[in-house]
């Protein structure tokens, strides 16, 4: 099944403890991303990546790692988590950036 | 003015009305549009890309752009209960898919 994969569902963690949450897509999409959704604020673009080894910024990357060194994972590091990091996250890819997204199904994270 | 703006509130249906959403974008030069649905709780799901001036009509859903006026807009006929959700207008630009807020739809039977 054609899929966005994300990893873990739910995370409650401390301030400052570095974390990882994972993106895996089996499309062989050259295009991924990962967004934030905030209620009032809508989906917020955090970084996107054209292909392996190219990654840009996007509207909110400030707090926020990645990486592209395979075409099918593209994870999102928090280096030192903060409270105003509480969010729903949703990883997102597509065949090229003109075509539409598949989401994953999101990671809930709760920073405390 | 913001990238992407839906500013109509919840907009409530009688089962088996028609359903209208509207969107405007801000950057002239954006060249691919999209509609997707999302239920409470849940992901995004693409239901509509549109990439030309006009409508684009699939099933009981119909997209229309008009790139002169930087307005999207998608139509839902024949609402169903199913159709309560919250829909998402999203514009290509510069490499990046930016998000309107989203308009909340809920179908009364």
């Amino acid at each position: 099944e054609a899929q966005v994969t994300q990893n873990p569902r739910y995370l409650i963690t401390v301030t400052g403890k570095k974390l990882t949450v994972t993106c895996s897509q089996n499309m062989n999409h050259e295009y991924m991303s990962w967004y934030r959704q905030d209620p009032g604020l809508g989906l917020r673009q955090i970084y996107y990546s054209m292909n392996v080894e190219v990654t840009d910024k996007g509207d909110v990357p400030e707090g926020y790692k990645v990486s592209r060194k395979e075409k099918r994972n593209f994870p999102l590091i928090l280096e030192s988590p903060s409270p105003n990091q509480t969010s729903l996250y949703f990883c997102a890819s597509s065949f090229q950036v003109n075509y539409g997204y598949t989401f994953g199904s999101g990671t809930r994270l709760t920073v405390v | 003015q913001k990238e992407v703006e839906q500013n109509s509130g919840p907009l409530s249906v009688p089962e088996g009305a028609i359903a209208s959403l509207n969107c405007t974008y801000s950057d002239r030069v954006s060249q691919s549009f999209f509609w997707y649905r999302q239920y409470s709780g849940k992901s995004p799901e693409l239901i509509m890309s549109i990439y030309s001036n006009g409508d684009k009509e699939d099933g009981r859903f119909t997209a229309q752009l008009n790139k002169a006026s930087q307005y999207v807009s998608l139509l839902i006929r024949d609402s169903q209960p199913s159709d309560s959700a919250t829909y998402l207008c999203a514009v290509k630009g510069n490499n990046r898919l930016a998000f309107g807020k989203g308009n909340q739809v809920v179908v009364i039977p």
